[in-house]
């Protein structure tokens, strides 16, 4: 079973839209939460992280928002661009045993 | 600087054959996973190596077994390959920093179809 569950499988966007992905969890000893980016052919790499201590991130145009108390976290890519065609996996894990553990992903295409 | 290197990229078995995937890391981390990864069910853990000489069962562990060769090498063998082991996956590696955390960086893949 699952430990964090994501949605949507997979959406559509217009250039320059925003894309919004959602995740839960119910582990409340998760300490880091990642989301990976991984494009066809690909392994997934790193776009960005956030504590539980924190509401909210942004790097450029990827923003994670976070709840603690609702146990979810999203993402939002802003200004969406064709580039920005990827699947994205929310993750998470403890400190403890380092071993990170995956939401389902989502496949966002942007449309030109 | 190669960061996590996995051979071979392709395979396809036969039913009941065995093989072995490769992996290696130049970046000097201490710990290894290997993870597979299906549709709809994103990476799932298979083993994990948390230093040299330590090997801990993931997930999903059964029907593979690993070696940490050395502190750079880890490897996943499948001795009798099933179909239900046709998948991708991924050799990743960690120095288990906790801030500014890259987490685990991952090799590009390796696609396994079993016939």
């Amino acid at each position: 079973q699952q430990q964090v569950k994501q949605s949507p499988q997979s959406l559509i966007v217009q250039k320059g839209g925003i894309s919004i992905i959602n995740c839960a969890y119910e582990n409340t000893a998760f300490d880091y939460f990642p989301w990976y980016q991984q494009f066809p052919g690909k392994g997934p790499a790193l776009l960005i992280a956030i504590r539980p201590d924190v509401s909210e991130k942004k790097e450029g145009r990827f923003t994670i928002s976070f709840n603690k108390s609702a146990k979810q976290f999203s993402l939002h890519i802003m200004d969406s661009q064709p580039g920005d065609s990827a699947t994205y996996f929310c993750a998470a894990l403890t400190w403890v045993d380092y071993k990170l553990s995956f939401g389902a992903g989502t496949t966002v295409t942007v449309r030109a | 600087n190669a960061g996590v290197t996995q051979t071979p990229k392709f395979q396809v078995l036969k039913t009941g054959q065995s093989m072995t995937l490769q992996c290696a890391q130049d970046m000097n981390h201490n710990s290894m996973y290997w993870y597979r990864q299906d549709p709809g069910m994103g990476l799932r853990l298979i083993y994990y190596s948390a230093s040299e000489g330590t090997t801990d069962k993931g997930e999903v562990p059964n029907g593979y077994n690993v070696s940490r060769l050395n502190k750079r090498e880890f490897s996943l063998r499948l001795e009798s390959a099933a179909p239900s082991q046709t998948s991708v996956y991924f050799c990743a590696s960690s120095d288990k920093r906790r801030s500014g955390a890259n987490v685990l960086t991952f090799g590009a893949g390796s696609r396994l179809t079993v016939l």
